[in-house]
């Protein structure tokens, strides 16, 4: 699976919209982006996930720009319980496979009352 | 309904004992996991089991061993625990590995070798 790279930390006032970058330099072509978020003492929560287009859910939106080398997650409207770990994930979604997911470090979204 | 169900939610041994930690998930899902999440923080997958045959072992003592009772089951044995093992469980379940593949975590084990 390609490399991530996130900014350590971010704040967010509340009610603005967060938004927070990725990097993934090095992603094939058959590599999906994923974020999850972990709220603290709580397990690991899917957000979104996407391939080349940009996709939208009842959490949250993923940009991915063309060249698919970055792309940003965005919380329309931080509340407080949106302070978490924010983690990039790319990997191939292989089809009956079991592969599990590579964590990095994330991003400590913090959002600010 | 908790979709992902793990027990203990704390667990506190003292060294080289032998403990078991319970995983049960009610999302008809084909795959498990087991995760380690360590004092740094750090989130590694250890184990996880498709239609009852282990897909993943990544580099774990093989005093770790996951059994699987049933499709809904996947607990965590762990032989002569040291202090090192001490971290955060996770169990999670997804269906498959394909595209638009979720996974679904625990609430986590706490777990603390004295």
């Amino acid at each position: 699976d390609a490399k991530t790279t996130q900014p350590t930390s971010m704040d967010c006032a509340e009610g603005r919209a967060a938004n927070l970058p990725c990097n993934h330099s090095t992603i094939s072509g058959n590599e999906y982006v994923y974020w999850y978020r972990q709220i603290h003492s709580q397990g690991p929560q899917y957000i979104i996930h996407g391939l080349k287009n940009n996709e939208t859910n009842e959490m949250a939106s993923l940009i991915i720009t063309e060249d698919r080398k970055s792309s940003t997650l965005i919380l329309p409207h931080a509340t407080l319980r949106d302070t978490a770990v924010y983690y990039c994930i790319v990997r191939v979604a292989s089809v009956g496979g079991a592969d599990g997911l590579t964590f990095g470090k994330g991003t400590h979204l913090i959002i600010q009352p | 309904d908790t979709a992902v169900s793990q027990t203990p939610k704390y667990l506190v041994t003292q060294m080289g004992n032998d403990k078991s930690i319970k995983c049960e998930q009610n999302l008809g899902h084909d795959t498990m996991y087991w995760y380690k999440q360590d004092s740094k923080k750090f989130l590694k997958i250890m184990f996880s089991y498709n239609n009852k045959e282990l897909i993943i072992n990544e580099t774990v003592p093989n005093r770790f061993s996951p059994k699987s009772p049933d499709k809904a089951h996947l607990n965590l044995h762990i032989n002569s625990l040291e202090l090192g093992d001490s971290a955060v469980y996770f169990c999670a379940s997804s269906q498959g590995g394909g595209a638009g593949t979720e996974a679904f975590f625990g609430q986590g084990t706490r777990l603390t070798v004295v």
